[in-house]
């Protein structure tokens, strides 16, 4: 079965620190995403990657960078959290290609909170 | 550019009785369109995908969900709803030329015993 695997389930952190968020998948995808998805807002994208040392801002980049250094892993960095970065940030991957029709693989999801 | 809404926040049925979510979606081309769940505290699981052919798509879990170009939706149908039925499904869109989908909201449905 293929599979996304987000490394934390919850995470607490504290305001100031440097936060990673590391997903890997196993399914041999080029295209990998990160969302971050809050009550009523519903699934805004990050950033995604769409080759190994390749990424494009998604709707909402501020505060965050990526890092995709193996195919197989793409990990979210908030540079220096802050508490309005507290929520539930998933992973994505998809086949290869400039080309949504096979659709996404989601990992479990990491709750982040930020104190 | 593309959108997608769904209009029904919270839905509640009680435990037997047929479901419909709705889904409409705005993209001048054929959509690649999909219905995905999440149960709580966790990420999201494909149901099931339109891409092109038949419009009446079978999914995972008895769902099923028609294509309709003319009314530019994208609806989730379930003849008898379970318990274990209760998340949130969300749909999405894609396009051929981009990497991405766009989500919609979200739709919460609640099963009454």
């Amino acid at each position: 079965d293929v599979k996304v695997t987000q490394s934390s389930r919850y995470l607490v952190k504290r305001t100031g620190e440097k936060v990673f968020l590391e997903c890997v998948q196993d399914m041999d995808h080029e295209n990998m995403f990160w969302y971050r998805q809050d009550p009523g807002l519903g699934l805004r994208l990050i950033y995604f990657s769409y080759d190994v040392k390749m990424k494009e801002k998604g709707d909402i980049p501020e505060g965050y960078s990526v890092s995709r250094e193996k195919k197989e892993r793409f990990s979210l960095i908030l540079e220096s959290a802050s508490t309005n970065q507290t929520s539930m940030y998933l992973c994505a991957s998809s086949e290869t290609g400039n080309n949504a029709r096979y659709g996404y693989t989601f990992g479990s999801g990491t709750r982040l909170t930020v104190v | 550019a593309q959108s997608v809404t769904q209009p029904d926040i919270h839905i509640t049925v009680s435990e037997g009785a047929s479901l419909e979510l709705r889904c409409n979606y705005s993209y001048g081309a054929t959509p690649y369109l999909f219905w995905y769940v999440q149960s709580p505290g966790q990420g999201l699981q494909l149901l099931l995908k339109y891409f092109s052919g038949d419009t009446l798509v079978q999914g995972i879990k008895g769902f099923e969900a028609e294509f309709k170009r003319s009314q530019s939706s994208f609806n989730l149908r379930k003849p008898s709803v379970h318990w274990s039925d209760a998340a949130e499904y969300f749909c999405a869109v894609g396009a051929e030329s981009s990497y991405k989908l766009i989500f919609g909201s979200g739709t919460r449905l609640l099963v009454r015993p």
